[in-house]
């Protein structure tokens, strides 16, 4: 299995606080993806990096920032946590030339 | 517009019973088709993918997928389903833009009846 861990995997908030999930891997693969899974709508992608400083927004990037200062670290911030961001989110990781991407094991975001 | 269809929601079969899962695409440039399953509480796992070449691609687990240019589809299929097999099956559009990005259908489930 490709190293990637997630942090924390469960989470609870409340509306307007800051959270910060965290993405590591040990695969020193070039691409990092976060999504979020809900009900109906599959995974959507919140944004996703292509090298260290290099990012780029997805389709559901509202209300959402990253930051990978390091090849091995992805973070997601809700600079604001709302209720809509109430979702299981996951980060992926591609070395890009097989078009592959490994998923992390997911965190379970609930805003209250 | 880029897109990827799973029509199928929920599918219930009976354990050892034939399985295909359906996936149409809309994507402008040849794609790269993937199928991922993703089983309760867990990440997801790739079963098989096609870039080129045999349009029926083999996974793991016993499953494979068909490729037809001529429907815009990747139907995934196991000619006998085991009851681990109950999980969410999501069908992805690589894009070939140099972004490496993907589109994800929404996903069909499915329930094996022993």
């Amino acid at each position: 299995d490709a190293g990637i861990t997630q942090s924390p995997r469960h989470k609870v908030t409340e509306t307007g606080t800051p959270v910060t999930l965290r993405c590591h891997q040990t695969e020193n693969h070039r691409y990092m993806y976060w999504y979020r899974q809900d009900p109906g709508h599959g995974l959507r992608l919140i944004h996703y990096s292509y090298g260290v400083k290099d990012t780029d927004k997805g389709e559901v990037s509202d209300g959402y920032s990253v930051s990978r200062s390091k090849t091995e670290d992805f973070l997601l911030t809700l600079e604001s946590a709302t209720s809509s961001q109430t979702s299981v989110y996951f980060c992926a990781i591609s070395d890009g030339d097989s078009y592959e991407q490994y998923f992390g094991p997911g965190t379970r975001l609930t805003v209250t | 517009a880029q897109s990827v269809t799973q029509p199928d929601i929920h599918i219930t079969v009976s354990e050892g019973a034939s399985l295909e899962l359906r996936c149409n695409y809309s994507y402008g440039a040849t794609p790269y088709l993937f199928w991922y399953v993703q089983s309760p509480g867990q990440g997801l796992q790739l079963l098989l993918k096609y870039f080129s070449g045999d349009t029926l691609v083999q996974g793991i687990k016993g499953f494979e997928a068909e490729f037809k240019r001529s429907q815009s589809s990747f139907n995934l299929r196991k000619p006998s389903v085991h009851w681990s097999d109950a999980a969410e099956y999501f069908c992805a559009v690589g894009l070939t833009s140099g972004t490496y990005k993907y589109i994800f259908g929404t996903g069909t489930r499915l329930k094996v009846l022993a």
